[in-house]
């Protein structure tokens, strides 16, 4: 079973500014069902990004996800308010279909 | 639109039972492989099962393997997770999710119905 883990846990930043999170897998992803998630409190998920840098319908531009083998990106080119939020990366391939234990992007 | 409903939720003790119900409309149900994927209070997500489209491939999460069962009708377009010997580890927001056609990836997920397995 491949284990996803994000970092860091909380990224405190300011509204323009840019983020960038990290999910590093525990063995080598050989397939390209890499998947990140956007949730906003009392929300459901909601899906960004796939195949490792394919936005999702709706999905604004300043998102972009990137990586291979052990190493994914999702970069946020300048924050919105509607953008601080709690993201997740999912392998979404053989199951078991791992979550990595997210990451909190909070105003500063 | 796509929406999905969850119901079933509630309290129940431990070593109970609960069947929790996800209501499909707004897209060909029986087109698509299908999720569960819950949320413990302030924890992230974890996936939890996924059945195909027409039953056939069924996969569960350790966790849940042997206690919670998986099933769909296509004619009602519903969704259904059989909870049994619940734990207070179980407590969570469940969340039906759907998948692309001909594919595993989520792209909608419903609101959620919590579970609080509790004495």
């Amino acid at each position: 079973e491949i284990v996803l883990t994000q970092s860091p846990g909380t990224l405190s930043l300011s509204p323009g500014e840019r983020a960038t999170l990290s999910c590093r897998a525990s063995q080598s992803v050989t397939s390209n069902y890499l998947a990140w998630f956007q949730q906003r409190p009392g929300q459901a998920p909601r899906l960004l990004i796939y195949a490792i840098s394919t936005r999702a319908t709706g999905t604004p531009d300043r998102f972009s996800g990137s990586g291979s083998g052990t190493d994914f990106t999702l970069s946020i080119s300048r924050l919105e308010p509607e953008d601080f939020a709690v993201y997740y990366c999912q392998l979404y391939g053989s199951p078991p279909r791992t979550f990595g234990q997210g990451t909190k992007v909070e105003i500063k | 639109e796509v929406q999905l409903v969850e119901s079933g939720g509630g309290l129940v003790q431990p070593g109970g039972s609960l069947r929790l119900s996800c209501a499909a409309s707004g897209f060909s149900f029986s087109d698509h492989h299908m999720n569960w994927v819950r949320q413990a209070p302030g924890k992230g997500l974890e996936w939890l099962s996924y059945i195909s489209s027409t039953s056939s491939n069924i996969n569960y999460a350790d966790s849940v393997k042997g206690r919670f069962t998986i099933s769909r009708d296509n004619a009602r377009n519903s969704l259904f997770l059989q909870m049994d010997s619940l734990r207070d580890e179980d407590t969570a927001v469940y969340y039906c999710a759907k998948s692309v056609r001909n594919g595993w990836l989520i792209d909608y997920w419903g609101q959620g119905t919590l579970v609080t397995v509790s004495s």
